[in-house]
């Protein structure tokens, strides 16, 4: 059954203060990771895609990397307005539908 | 915005009783997923459609039901509904082949009082 863990939970950083988010998984035959952002209330939005081990995206002030057991969110001097619930998730190639982790919830204080 | 729609988008509604979410994918994408996010919860994975074809079930409960029809829109419907059945339920579209990421609705917020 794939899994997916998130830590920390939550995560507070003053603004300009870089920091990591990490996303550990467990998948029989990894078709894709995910990384979405939430707002409270709202729907996921997506932010990146990671295939393969050692693969990076980058946007803006977020950077995306990938191991063959995890992935980690890089915040880059972040912003209050990047305050948001960061979620992973993963597709199988044995799964049909994406297996979200719990997420972690990110508050950058001004 | 992502491109799928969800209505409507708050719902109220006593218990006992039976709903329809609508979902309209993104131009395109064949495949259809639901999920819910109860209050400070994950999302759970409730079942995908493929091109009005059911392709993967979660855990969803037998009083709920979905289906994708002919112009690839889909519909949940919810019965008997119970006080614990409040919750955010989101839509999520992707496109035919299996890497593609899945674009997410705003949700349809249930409340059963």
């Amino acid at each position: 059954e794939d899994q997916v863990t998130q830590s920390p939970e939550a995560l507070r950083l003053q603004e300009g203060e870089s920091s990591s988010l990490n996303c550990s998984y467990t998948v029989s035959g990894l078709r894709g990771l995910f990384w979405y952002r939430q707002d409270p209330g709202k729907g996921p939005e997506f932010l990146f895609t990671l295939y393969s081990a050692g693969e990076e995206k980058e946007k803006e002030r977020l950077k995306a990397t990938l191991t063959k057991k995890e992935s980690f969110l890089h915040i880059t001097a972040p912003k209050p307005e990047d305050s948001a619930t960061y979620l992973c998730a993963v597709r199988g190639n044995y799964g049909q539908n994406f297996v979200f982790g719990p997420g972690t919830r990110l508050s950058v204080l001004p | 915005d992502s491109g799928v729609t969800q209505t409507p988008k708050h719902l109220i509604t006593a218990t006992g009783q039976r709903v329809t979410l609508r979902c309209s994918p993104r131009s395109g994408d064949l495949s259809v997923y639901w999920y819910q996010q109860s209050l400070d919860q994950g999302l759970q994975f409730l079942i995908q459609y493929y091109n009005g074809e059911e392709r993967a079930k979660g855990n969803i409960l037998e009083r709920f039901s979905a289906q994708q029809f002919p112009d690839l829109h889909s519909e949940l419907n919810l019965s008997s509904l119970e006080l614990g059945d409040s919750a955010l339920y989101f839509c999520a579209s992707s496109g035919g082949q299996g890497r593609a990421e899945a674009f997410f609705g705003q949700g349809t917020r249930l409340t059963v009082v």
